[in-house]
């Protein structure tokens, strides 16, 4: 079965510091991808981030950076130097893969971050 | 080019009477989906429409919720005789079509937030 775990359920840290947010995923398919989405105080879901499996490359956008590591199934999320406006929930979700239904997403729980001015 | 909308934004009724919701995907996508959050849970998936069809109902919780999409555009989710544990925001999602293990990127619409009283 698909599952995606955020150990995490709240974060809360100081403007400018460095912040990791955990995903660790289970599935059986070879080929799968990974997201990442924000949910801010609006409640609105924005797309952050897609990965295909046999793409490990770390990805840089801006302040944002994700670690795939297929050894230890993780998808971390780090946000360098914060600020008050990445205060949100953050999912992790997984999908995809001949052994998945191709309609369905798998969120992890979320992560409530809080950024502190 | 226009999100995936939804409306009504807010909706409150009582308990028993029945309410529609509705989405408008992004134009050109024809996967469209509908999921419930509950007040500070993660996502859980209802249905799944490929243009009008519904290959996937298995998270409609019971058989008062039903969804239709018609035009392979415009869907609606119904729930008939409404309860206080329907209380949720009941977000809409559209993608491109899946191919075969692949799973697109949902974009998500801003919600309607559901009060059952």
């Amino acid at each position: 079965a698909q599952k995606v775990t955020q150990a995490q359920t709240e974060i809360s840290v100081v403007e400018k510091e460095d912040v990791t947010l955990d995903c660790v995923y289970e599935t059986r398919d070879t080929t799968y991808y990974l997201f990442w989405y924000k949910q801010p105080p609006s409640g609105e879901l924005v797309f952050l981030i897609r990965r295909n499996s046999f793409d490990e490359q770390n990805e840089i956008s801006g302040r944002y950076s994700w670690n795939f590591q297929k050894s230890t199934s993780s998808f971390n999320f780090t946000i360098t130097a914060s600020q008050v406006v990445d205060s949100a929930v953050y999912f992790c979700a997984l999908g995809g893969g001949p052994y998945s239904s191709a309609s369905k997403i798998i969120f992890g729980s979320g992560t409530r971050l809080s950024i502190r001015p | 080019g226009a999100g995936v909308s939804q409306s009504p934004s807010n909706k409150v009724t009582e308990k028993g009477k029945d309410v529609e919701l509705r989405c408008d995907p992004i134009s050109g996508h024809t996967a469209l989906y509908w999921y419930r959050q509950s007040l500070g849970q993660g996502l859980e998936f209802l249905i799944y429409f490929q243009g009008n069809s519904a290959p996937d109902k298995s998270g409609l919780p019971s058989d008062r919720f039903s969804a239709e999409r018609t035009g392979g555009s415009v869907s609606t989710l119904t729930i008939q005789r409404t309860q206080q544990e329907d209380s949720a925001v009941y977000l809409c999602a559209s993608s491109l079509a899946h191919g075969t293990g692949v799973q697109e990127t949902q974009y998500f619409g801003p919600g309607t937030r559901l009060l059952v009283l």
